[in-house]
């Protein structure tokens, strides 16, 4: 089967400028998930989808980060204004079987941000 | 908040040798603790994972033993190989959460020929 799927893979941009990143997951997965990953540690969940709502969003910076899953499908997830610390591989991950509560979460590539 | 430690954070053993790597976590109902590899530049991938009814589960030259009571868990890699270097992450599920996970800060593994 085809893996989680984003890009774009490496994004520089200036401080308070604007980026958008784009996910999609493996076909008829329905739970979703935005990780950020700094330099040297884990990955930590920003936002997670059950379908295209909203199940955990308590790490994410409201104020600057926003995400959406329209049509329980592909997810965007973007910063505006960013900031230094934004600098981070972002990842997005998807598992399947809708329902199940432990179920492995599968990985995409990610997107390397740096903020200038 | 909860958290899962992760030791050591670097390790270096010879091609051969043994490798293990230990994670503690906080919330005593977690119940499912996965094992990713990352390689540098690319996605994690997971490698093996346990789940709280059982105690050990193996597969091939890797192996995770859970302790429930101790609230720790451990991934064992033998017979290491050089394609085994790369960062090694545990995670551990939270109550509550639906499949959230919460990631230890990694293990850098190099294996020397």
């Amino acid at each position: 089967e085809a893996g989680v799927a984003q890009s774009p893979r490496y994004k520089i941009i200036e401080k308070r400028q604007s980026v958008a990143f784009w996910c999609n997951p493996i076909s008829g997965h329905a739970t979703l998930y935005w990780y950020q990953q700094i330099l040297g540690q884990g990955p930590k969940l920003l936002i997670q989808f059950q379908n295209n709502g909203v199940v955990d969003d308590s790490q994410l910076p409201k104020d600057r980060f926003s995400a959406e899953r329209l049509k329980g499908v592909d997810s965007t997830l973007k910063i505006q204004p960013a900031k230094l610390e934004d600098s981070a591989v972002y990842l997005c991950a998807s598992s399947g079987l809708a329902g199940v509560f432990t179920d492995t979460q599968y990985f995409g590539p990610g997107t390397r941000l740096t903020v200038l | 908040g909860e958290n899962v430690e992760q030791h050591p954070s670097t390790l270096s053993v010879q091609e051969g040798d043994s490798a293990v790597i230990k994670c503690t976590y906080s919330d005593s109902a977690s119940n499912y603790f996965p094992w990713y590899k990352q390689e540098l530049g690319k996605r994690p991938q997971l490698i093996i994972d346990i789940r709280s009814n059982v105690g050990e589960k193996k597969d091939q030259r890797i192996a995770v033993t859970l302790n429930k009571t101790a609230k720790h868990f451990s991934l064992h890699i033998t017979e290491t190989q050089p394609e085994d270097s790369a960062v090694y992450f545990c995670a551990a599920s939270l109550s509550g959460g639906y499949n959230k996970l919460i990631f230890g800060a990694g293990t850098r593994l190099a294996v020397h020929p």
